[in-house]
């Protein structure tokens, strides 16, 4: 069974601090990877997207991947309440059209 | 900016019966999804259609489900005869090409009695 693993949280930080959220999965077949963030009653919006290993940096977010150790992270810069919500992490194999997402990580940015 | 749409946003019905949740994806998108999420759950992979067909679909998807795209804009997901634990979200989801991530919309909440 192909997992995705975050925990569940919460995460709390505070306004400005960095919020460091992180995401394992299993299937090393994996090439994409991609990060949401899901407001509570609301459908996953989509942040960003990582193929390869290294950093990818979009405005606040920095996506970080180690396929070595099968690890991805979301760093979220000058954190806002605004950017509390729960963040999806969704994993793809390059042969299948399938995502496979985790629980999600809930961030509570305190003002 | 473009976005998926869903329509109706909640539907009730009776266990048994048939449901139709409609979609209309981003214009120019070719891949097409279908999720669901139970509440307080997460977001389970149920279906993709590509090129007018079912490119892959998950144990979920079994028998009483059905996809089409009837024509150049809709997307729908059938359930034939509805059961309890089918009560979730549903979501549907467009990607452009083989890059990049997938588009959700608002989704559709489906209440099964």
């Amino acid at each position: 069974q192909k997992e995705v693993e975050q925990n569940s949280g919460p995460l709390s930080v505070p306004e400005g601090a960095i919020a460091s959220l992180n995401c394992t999965y299993s299937d090393r077949g994996s090439q994409s990877f991609f990060w949401y963030r899901q407001y509570s009653g609301k459908s996953p919006e989509l942040i960003m997207f990582i193929y390869s290993n290294g950093d990818k940096e979009d405005g606040r977010f920095t996506a970080q991947l180690n396929k070595a150790s099968q690890y991805v992270s979301l760093l979220i810069r000058d954190s806002q309440p605004s950017d509390s919500a729960t963040y999806l992490c969704a994993v793809s194999n390059s042969g299948t059209y399938k995502y496979i997402f985790g629980t999600g990580t809930r961030l509570k940015v305190l003002a | 900016e473009p976005e998926v749409t869903q329509t109706p946003s909640h539907q009730v019905t009776q266990m048994g019966q048939e449901v139709i949740l409609r979609c209309v994806p981003i214009s120019n998108h070719l891949y097409f999804y279908w999720y669901r999420q139970i509440l307080g759950q997460k977001v389970e992979f149920l279906v993709s259609f590509y090129n007018n067909e079912i490119s892959e679909k998950s144990e979920i998807f079994d028998d009483q489900f059905s996809v089409e795209r009837p024509d150049g804009s809709n997307f729908t997901l059938k359930i034939r005869s509805t059961k309890l634990e089918d009560s979730a979200m549903y979501f549907c989801a467009s990607r452009k090409g083989t890059g990049g991530g997938q588009y959700f919309g608002p989704g559709t909440r489906l209440t099964v009695t």
